[in-house]
């Protein structure tokens, strides 16, 4: 099984300021890596899949960035409406498709 | 514009079992993989199964094999899963997922907890 590690656990960042989160692959994932927003009381969220490709109307300030086992989320200018906890999640080695634990995006 | 809507959650005491449906909507459903994933405070997300879109391929993690069945009828647009000899551990909201590697439309979840 493929296990799936982000980090940090929480950002905090200031509104308007640059946000990287990162994911990290237990074994090569080549670029099969997807990346999901979920607010508080709400399902998850499709954000990118092939780990730079956005996913119908996503904002162009999310992008994502990497490959093999190393994989970054950016959020270049941080909005009020960002705050949520973004997980990544694998499907090049499956089954299990396996998630990250997420990392919380809070606002300074 | 595509839904998903689970139901059939409640509680229910640990070795009982559960059906859970998703009634799907403004797709093809006929066409694509479809995936349940749950989530649980302490493990976060968790997918559980897919089915392929005529149902004739199936595939489960670990620690629900042998115990959930994943099913669908493509005449009612609706997917199932199949919870038997439920324990704690499994207490979780559970969602529907369109596609099966990647889930591209998620549910709003219908809560499952297992309590004596």
């Amino acid at each position: 099984e493929i296990v799936m590690t982000q980090s940090p656990a929480t950002l905090s960042v200031s509104p308007g300021e640059r946000a990287t989160l990162s994911c990290r692959a237990s074994q090569s994932i080549s670029r099969n890596l997807a990346w999901y927003q979920q607010k508080p009381g709400q399902a998850p969220r499709f954000l990118i899949y092939d780990t730079s490709t956005r996913a119908t109307d996503i904002p162009a300030r999310f992008s994502g960035s990497g490959s093999g086992t190393e994989f970054t989320l950016t959020i270049s200018s941080l909005q009020s409406e960002d705050v949520a906890v973004y997980y990544c999640q694998q499907y090049n080695d499956w089954p299990p498709l396996t998630f990250g634990g997420g990392t919380k995006v809070e606002i300074k | 514009e595509v839904q998903l809507v689970e139901s059939g959650g409640g509680l229910v005491q640990p070795g009982g079992s559960l059906r859970l449906s998703c009634a799907a909507s403004g797709f093809i459903f006929s066409n694509f993989w479809m995936s349940w994933v749950r989530q649980t405070p302490g493990k976060g997300l968790e997918w559980l199964a897919n089915i392929k879109p005529d149902g004739s391929e199936k595939y489960y993690v670990d620690s629900v094999k042998g115990r959930f069945t994943i099913s669908r009828d493509n005449a009612k647009n609706s997917l199932y899963l199949q919870m038997n000899s439920l324990r704690a551990e499994d207490t979780a909201v559970y969602y529907c997922g369109k596609n099966g590697r990647t889930f591209q439309y998620w549910g709003q979840g219908t809560l499952v907890s297992v309590s004596s």
